[in-house]
């Protein structure tokens, strides 16, 4: 089985630009969560969506957002690209909202914003 | 927010056991608690998680206090495969925290 898949694997952007990231579940994860991971530290929680719908969000400004579409994989959007959103952006995949059976993340895509 | 503390960095000789703490005061019934490691450039793995008992899985063993106010991360016999950042994490409906890790260390 894949695992789960995120692309791009890098991208640079431009400050002030817009960035969609797209992620891939495994197949028959339902739940998608989505973090930054910033050089040196731990990621940082953004989002989770379950069954479509929004579960929990992180501390982020509203320049983030993402979605989920029916058949679970996901993206996440960023406007206005500031310099310090430079990170690496990391998506886990879970059979269930509680992550009962642990969590599947990505290799991530690497934002580079100059 | 679900908080887990543990040290920054810990060395241990290779095929010696290793023992990663972790401490989560604030944990609620509910949570779970899982390990994952990450290697640089790379998205955290999967080591183990439990809820109550101890566990134990080809990687690892997870030991988890009574009152689960803390836990263990055990690997038998280190190698220097296992060389990577250790993330303690409790697993909450709608959000899961990560700290920052503890680097584990491995001499050969």
């Amino acid at each position: 089985d894949a695992g789960v898949t995120q692309s791009p694997t890098h991208l640079i952007k431009t400050r002030g630009q817009q960035v969609t990231l797209r992620c891939s579940p495994i197949s028959g994860h339902k739940s998608v969560s989505w973090y930054q991971q910033v050089l040196g530290q731990g990621p940082q929680f953004i989002f989770q969506y379950y069954e479509k719908e929004e579960r929990g969000r992180g501390n982020f400004p509203d320049r983030f957002s993402a979605r989920q579409f029916p058949n679970y994989s996901s993206e996440l959007n960023v406007n206005a690209l500031l310099l310090g959103d430079s990170a690496l952006y990391l998506c886990a995949s879970s059979r269930d909202r509680l992550a009962n059976y642990g969590y599947t993340f990505g290799s991530g895509t690497r934002l580079t914003v100059v | 927010d679900a908080k887990t503390t543990q040290p920054n960095s810990m060395e241990s000789n290779e095929e010696e056991p290793v023992h990663l703490p972790c401490n989560h005061s604030t944990i609620s019934g509910t949570d779970y608690i899982h390990w994952y490691r990450q290697l640089p450039s790379q998205g955290p793995e999967y080591v183990i998680h439990g809820l109550t008992s101890n566990v134990n899985n080809r990687m690892a063993s997870l030991a988890i206090a009574e009152d689960r106010k803390s836990s263990t991360l055990i690997l038998h016999r280190a190698t220097l495969r296992d060389a990577a950042v250790y993330y303690c994490i409790l697993a909450r409906a709608g959000k899961s925290t990560f700290g920052d890790g503890t680097t584990l260390t491995v001499k050969p």
